[in-house]
């Protein structure tokens, strides 16, 4: 059963410390998207990527966040140093050129203390 | 620039009711459209998909969607509401394979016994 893989599920971090989000997206797709959910904001993408290249990031604060993609199989995503604010569920999502649909993660659910 | 409107946050219905949840997207062609539904704390799990062909569209779980071009609509519908479809549901777009998906804020569904 193929699903994009996320971990870790829950992480509470203190305020200033680094957090390291990872996802393994479906073997075979080739883009992979990071969203944020909060309750004030809803659902907003931070960024994604095409072969491992970033396409848009427009949508992530740029002096703390950070979105790479070492290898096909494993995307990441950075906050440091981490706040408050940044609290909320982290998605990453995957899809192939082929599909129309993008398959989601079970999200990481971060709590900056 | 794409936009996709949820104009209904909350919407309480009697299990066994009909169930009507409205979407609007703003694009000058037409977009891909998606529903998607998530569980408290899970992911977003795709209920159905149009790009193209017959306008009403049908998907998991006994839904369908009917794609309107002159009220710029992808309304969603279940014609008998059980109690596990209590969620929260996201209509999407994107402009075709290769673009970004813009989400809705989301509509929470409630079912009473």
């Amino acid at each position: 059963d193929a699903r994009v893989t996320q971990t870790p599920r829950h992480k509470v971090t203190e305020m200033g410390q680094e957090v390291t989000m990872r996802c393994q997206p479906i073997l075979g797709h080739n883009t992979v998207f990071w969203y944020r959910q909060t309750m004030m904001q809803g659902l907003e993408l931070l960024a994604y990527f095409r072969n491992r290249a970033p396409l848009d990031d427009s949508g992530m604060p740029k002096d703390r966040f950070s979105a790479e993609m070492p290898d096909a199989t494993l995307a990441t995503l950075k906050i440091q140093p981490s706040e408050p604010r940044d609290s909320a569920v982290y998605f990453c999502a995957s899809d192939k050129q082929e599909n129309t649909e993008a398959f989601f993660g079970q999200g990481t659910r971060l709590t900056v203390v | 620039a794409q936009s996709v409107t949820q104009p209904d946050i909350h919407i309480t219905v009697s299990e066994g009711a009909s169930l009507e949840l409205r979407c609007n997207y703003s694009y000058g062609a037409t977009p891909y459209l998606f529903w998607y539904v998530q569980s408290p704390g899970q992911g977003l799990q795709l209920l159905l998909k149009y790009f193209s062909g017959d306008t009403l569209v049908q998907g998991i779980k006994g839904f369908e969607a009917e794609f309107k071009r002159s009220q710029s609509s992808f309304n969603l519908r279940k014609p008998s509401v059980h109690w596990s479809d209590a969620a929260e549901y996201f209509c999407a777009s994107r402009r075709d394979n290769f673009n970004k998906f813009y989400f809705g804020s989301g509509t929470k569904l409630n079912v009473k016994p």
